[in-house]
Parts: C-alpha cells; structure tokens; sequence
C-alpha cells in the first residue's frame, strides 16, 4: 500500500521557521521525483516545489512566492521528503501536501496533508 | 510565467449530463504537458488526466480530455455522482507548475 505521512506542522510566529516531513512508502521513492503543494482554507492549490531524484542530481525548484525561503531536501536512505521553511509569513499558512505528482506514469500519490499556521 | 485560467467557476448540471471543463493558458503548454486533478471536500487531489489526454490509473473511461497548445478541455461524458468535485488543471515539465484556479461541479 502506498503511503505518504506528513509531519512537522504546527502554529508558528511570522518570521519564524518550520521543517515538513514526508515518509513515503510502498512505491519507489528514490526514482520519483517528489512535490510540496500548499493549500489556503478555502482557496486553490498552489505549487510550492520540487526535488527531482540522484539520477536528475536532485536538483530542485520552487515557486516565486517561496524561492528564498523554503527549502526542499530528502532523504533516499530513510525514504523521506522534506520542506524547511523559513522567514514565514502570514500568507503561508495553508495545508501542505506532498506529493508525487505522477505524470511519467499516471499514478500520483498524495499525503493527507498537513496544516501550517503562521500567526502571532 | 504561464497563467492557466479555467472556466466556468462553478458548473450546474445533474447526474447523467455531460460537463464540459476548460484550461486556457497565457502561453503555449509545451509537449501538451497539461494535467487535471479531482479535488472532493477534505480530501488530497487526485490525478484524473496527464499529457492532456491520458487517463491516470484506475480512472473510468467516461473522463476524457483533448487540447493543445493554449486551450485544453476536461470532459466527463456522463455525470455519476462521485465526480461532483472541484477540478483543477496544471501545467507541467518546467518550473513553475501552476495550477489553474478551479472549476467547481456542482449537482443541479
């Protein structure tokens, strides 16, 4: 069965910082390349990053709304994505996802999603 | 950077009609990378369509999808009712991936 846990999240102060996890399991992590979505209570979804896998030199890309502040990483080892993000603001708070979006093969696979809360 | 915009916002229509869904993009979506995502309340989205009209794994043929270039279409040829949902398309293969900013199916 194929799993993706966020964790990490919680209520933090603006200009603050947080670190996301996500633990994949069931397919293979190592060989996908691996997205963080976020959305707003009530609004749409807005595509946060990437990190594409050792083959593709895991070489990552973000939004113009988070580039600078937030940083995406994994582990292949222990099969886990990560999102630090830093210098937040009020306009970051949203549920995060991540996800492997699927598109080289049709089978896309998303976490439960995890909430962030930026206020003071 | 492309800006997808979808159409209508909300779409009324009762089970066993056909829903018409739209993506129009700023720019030409290269490689038609081009995908739709089924969002219902509470939950993840969904993978529906990728290169603009290929169905994702396990979804039933009444989806389909056309298009290229600029303007791309989502059709689900006869509602059932676990496809009233919020549906978005992306644009894929280069940063950024924007989303459009959904299309709502509502049951009339």
């Amino acid at each position: 069965e194929v799993q993706l846990v966020e964790s990490g999240g919680g209520l933090v102060q603006p200009g603050g910082s947080l670190k996301l996890s996500c633990a994949a399991s069931g397919f293979t992590f190592s060989g996908s390349a691996m997205h963080w979505v976020r959305q707003a209570s009530g609004k749409g979804l807005e595509w946060v990053g990437r990190i594409r896998s050792k083959a593709n030199n895991y070489a990552t890309e973000y939004a113009a709304s988070v580039k600078g502040r937030f940083t995406i990483s994994r582990d292949d080892s222990k099969n886990t994505a990560y999102l630090q993000m830093s210098s937040l603001k009020t306009e970051d708070t949203a549920v995060y996802y991540c996800t492997r979006l699927g598109f080289s093969s049709g089978l896309g696979y998303w976490g439960q999603g995890i909430l962030v809360t930026v206020s003071s | 950077e492309i800006v997808l915009t979808q159409s209508p916002g909300t779409l009324s229509l009762s089970p066993g009609e056909r829903a018409t869904l739209s993506c129009r993009a700023s720019q030409s979506v290269s490689s038609d990378y081009l995908a739709w995502f089924q969002q219902k309340p509470g939950q993840a989205p969904r993978l529906v369509m990728y290169g603009a009209s290929t169905r994702a794994t396990g979804i039933p043929d009444r989806f389909s999808g056309s298009g290229s270039g600029t303007d791309f279409t989502l059709t689900i040829s006869s509602l059932e009712p676990e496809d009233y949902a919020m549906y978005y398309c992306q644009r894929y293969g280069s940063s950024p991936y924007t989303f459009g900013q959904g299309t709502k199916l509502e049951i009339k």
